[in-house]
């Protein structure tokens, strides 16, 4: 069946820095792929999502491009802020009514 | 943003005291979503609804009930609240999922403590 996998967190980094959170998936035919973030006390956001291979999900300085020969959608961002704190969520879509989601990775920023 | 609501935003309860948390949508989509979330579990499914009295299971849906009688609201009742049934839950709407209406919007959570 369809599912993703996304690294293991809390990933810790200082403002500033290189960020990569990790997502693979597994699916039959072609998915679309979400990454979805959660800021604390809060609902979950679309951040960005990719509805075929190749393309590129951008939005806020965040980006992800779907690659369907390694079957991943790593999230990725040049120089993270404290305001990026929050939890992250990779998803996706197959042919059926529902998101499969990962099980959410912790990006923690000190200045 | 969506327009999603959920309420109670936060409720405090008793094992075995019937509960329901409500979610109202303001944006006309066919689709809404019950979901709980709990730390080491991420996202979990309970219930969907893709129409008015169309409703189905989700992956973890013992225990729990849900309604739709109207597009705008979605119901989630737990007959008899548990304390593993302590949870924060989000209700979620999307438009056709089948056809390229998949990404889904979250409403802002209902925190349930059963004691």
């Amino acid at each position: 069946g369809n599912s993703v996998t996304q690294m293991e967190g809390p990933v810790t980094l200082s403002e500033e820095a290189f960020l990569t959170i990790n997502c693979t998936y597994t699916a039959t035919g072609y998915p679309s792929l979400f990454w979805y973030v959660q800021y604390p006390g809060e609902g979950l956001q679309l951040l960005l999502k990719a509805t075929k291979a190749d393309d590129k999900g951008s939005n806020k300085g965040f980006e992800a491009t779907y690659r369907k020969e390694t079957t991943s959608f790593h999230l990725e961002k040049g120089s993270v802020q404290v305001s990026d704190s929050a939890v992250y969520f990779c998803a996706l879509s197959g042919n059926t009514d529902k998101l499969i989601f990962g099980t959410g990775t912790r990006l923690q920023v000190f200045p | 943003d969506a327009g999603i609501t959920q309420s109670p935003r936060h409720k405090v309860t008793e094992t075995g005291t019937p509960v329901t948390l409500r979610c109202h949508q303001t944006e006309n989509h066919r689709y809404m979503y019950w979901y709980r979330q709990d730390p080491g579990h991420g996202l979990r499914l309970i219930h969907y609804s893709y129409g008015v009295k169309d409703t189905d299971k989700g992956e973890v849906s013992d225990g729990y009930s849900v309604s739709r009688s109207k597009t705008e609201d979605f119901l989630l009742t737990l007959e008899s609240a548990t304390s593993s049934q302590t949870s924060v839950y989000f209700c979620a709407i999307s438009e056709s999922p089948r056809a390229g209406g998949e990404t889904q919007y979250f409403g802002p959570g209902t925190r349930l403590l059963v004691l």
